[in-house]
C-alpha cells in the first residue's frame, strides 16, 4: 500500500496564473475526492469521482476550478486565473466502495500547499 | 444537512493526563462518525470510525470514542497523553446508505501536550 500521493507538495505562483495539481489514489480505490483546507479550518469538500465520473461538485468549486479523472486512476485539479483567496492546502483522498455499500474511510494524501503571491 | 461542532479550538493537557476532545454532530439520518488526526504539513490519518453496532469504538494509538445518540455526541478520549499526541484532531460525519461518502469535517481541535 503506497498510499495516496499528491504532486507537487508546494506551489507558489503569481496571482492570475494557472496551476494544476495531481493526485494518485491507492490503486484499488475507485472513489477519489478533493478537499480544500485553509489555515485553522477543517477540510471542505470540493468534488468527488467514482471511477472516471465526476458525481458531485461543491458550490465552492467556481468555474475557475476544474477536476478530471480521465481513466479512473489519477486525477488532476486545475485552477485558472488564480486569486489570493485560492491560497490553501488542497487535499486528495481515496476510498473503496460502490453503490449500496457502507461508507469506507477515506485515505488522505499529504496535500498540495498553494501560495498565491 | 449534516454538520459538526468541536468545542474548544485548542486543548492543552499534561503528559500522562486524560485527553478529552469534544464533538457534537447534527444529522437528519443515522450518521457515520470519524475522528482524524493531522500532523503539521501532512494529510489526515483515520483514528477511528463509528458505523453501526457497538457505541464504544477503539482506534489507533490508544484513542477511543463513544457514540451517544441522545446527546448527538462523539467525544474522543485517551487515558494518558503522550508527547506524540500533539496534533490537530478533526471530527467528521457522513451519511449512511448513500451511493458515496461525502464527509463533513468539524473545524478541528489543536491538542498540545505539556511535558
Amino acid at each position: 500500500d503506497t498510499g495516496v500521493s499528491q504532486d507537487p507538495r508546494h506551489k507558489i505562483t503569481k496571482r492570475g496564473q494557472n496551476v494544476t495539481f495531481r493526485c494518485d489514489p491507492i490503486s484499488e480505490h475507485n472513489r477519489l475526492y478533493w478537499y480544500r483546507q485553509t489555515l485553522g479550518q477543517g477540510p471542505e469538500f470540493l468534488t468527488y469521482f467514482q471511477n472516471e465520473a465526476q458525481l458531485e461538485k461543491s458550490r465552492l468549486l467556481s468555474d475557475r476550478f476544474s477536476a478530471e479523472r480521465p481513466k479512473g486512476s489519477f486525477s488532476t485539479l486545475e485552477i485558472q486565473r488564480t486569486e489570493q483567496g485560492d491560497s490553501a492546502m488542497y487535499l486528495c483522498a481515496s476510498s473503496l466502495g460502490d453503490r449500496g455499500h457502507s461508507n469506507q474511510p477515506q485515505h488522505f494524501g499529504d496535500g498540495t500547499r498553494l501560495s498565491i503571491l | 444537512a449534516q454538520s459538526v461542532t468541536q468545542l474548544g479550538s485548542h486543548v492543552s493537557v499534561s503528559e500522562g493526563a486524560l485527553v478529552l476532545l469534544r464533538c457534537n454532530y447534527s444529522s437528519s439520518v443515522p450518521p457515520y462518525l470519524f475522528w482524524y488526526v493531522q500532523y503539521p504539513n501532512q494529510g489526515l490519518q483515520l483514528l477511528l470510525k463509528y458505523t453501526t453496532g457497538a457505541t464504544l469504538v477503539k482506534g489507533i494509538n490508544g484513542f477511543e470514542a463513544e457514540f451517544k445518540k441522545s446527546e448527538t455526541s462523539f467525544h474522543l478520549t485517551k487515558p494518558s497523553a503522550h508527547m506524540s499526541d500533539a496534533a490537530e484532531y478533526f471530527c467528521a460525519v457522513s451519511r449512511t446508505k448513500t451511493s458515496y461518502d461525502k464527509v463533513i469535517f468539524g473545524p478541528g481541535t489543536s491538542l498540545s501536550v505539556i511535558p
